[in-house]
């Protein structure tokens, strides 16, 4: 079972950041949080991940409490394109560690809207 | 680089017949991964390799589904026979390590009628 809850839904004005929210709340010290999102008639794309520390890349930034329980996934400006699916998954991300497979919830469904 | 190749992008098939599947991973992608995605849910792992073995299969249907990683490169999965229950995408993706992030095929969606 996905160890996450994320809302099945949201909304984002284009041109707006759009936040996307997820809850871990029994995260594991090794676990890290993963984002991957899926567009329509496509695969996954990973997006960001991270253990501790904010993360920021090309794509988006990724804000993790410090107490670890909940995490947000921020696209800063979204667009048309970021219309998608996205998913919150927490995994360990250590070396040698088989068998621990991304495990995906129903992940929230964000619309941009023109 | 080239990404994760998936063929065919559509097939539909009639109950209990046979179908397979294609996937060519990422050039030096030890790790291979099938995910069957049913309409409006996540993508949920059937099988996972490392190189030409595998690591985990305790979600596949071991009476109807099959696969495998001939040379730890390309892979194929069947179902034989199919029902109408396994009509969904079917996604392959590789890594160059099971802990790190992975990489996804289009997939190829199945329908059984």
């Amino acid at each position: 079972d996905a160890k996450t809850t994320q809302p099945p839904s949201m909304d984002c004005a284009e041109g707006r950041a759009a936040n996307l929210p997820c809850n871990h709340s029994t995260i594991s010290g090794n676990e890290y949080v993963y984002w991957y999102r899926q567009i329509h008639s496509q695969g996954p794309q990973y997006i960001i991940h991270g253990l501790k520390n904010n993360e920021t890349n090309e794509m988006a930034s990724l804000i993790i409490t410090e107490d670890r329980k909940s995490s947000t996934l921020i696209l800063p400006h979204a667009t048309l394109r970021d219309t998608a699916v996205y998913y919150c998954i927490v995994r360990v991300g250590a070396p040698g560690n088989y068998g621990q497979n991304f495990v995906f919830g129903p992940g929230t469904r964000l619309s941009v809207l023109p | 680089e080239a990404g994760v190749a998936q063929s065919p992008r559509y097939k539909i098939i009639e109950k209990r017949q046979s179908v397979a599947f294609w996937c060519n991973p990422i050039s030096g992608h030890a790790t291979l991964y099938w995910y069957q995605q049913i309409l409006g849910q996540g993508p949920k792992l059937l099988i996972q390799f490392q190189n030409n073995g595998v690591v985990d299969d305790s979600q596949l249907p071991k009476d109807r589904f099959s696969a495998e990683r001939l040379k730890g490169v390309d892979s194929t999965l069947k179902i034989q026979p199919a029902k109408l229950e396994d009509s969904a995408v079917y996604l392959c993706a590789s890594s160059l390590a099971p802990y790190l992030g992975y990489t996804f095929g289009s997939g190829t969606r199945l329908t059984v009628v």
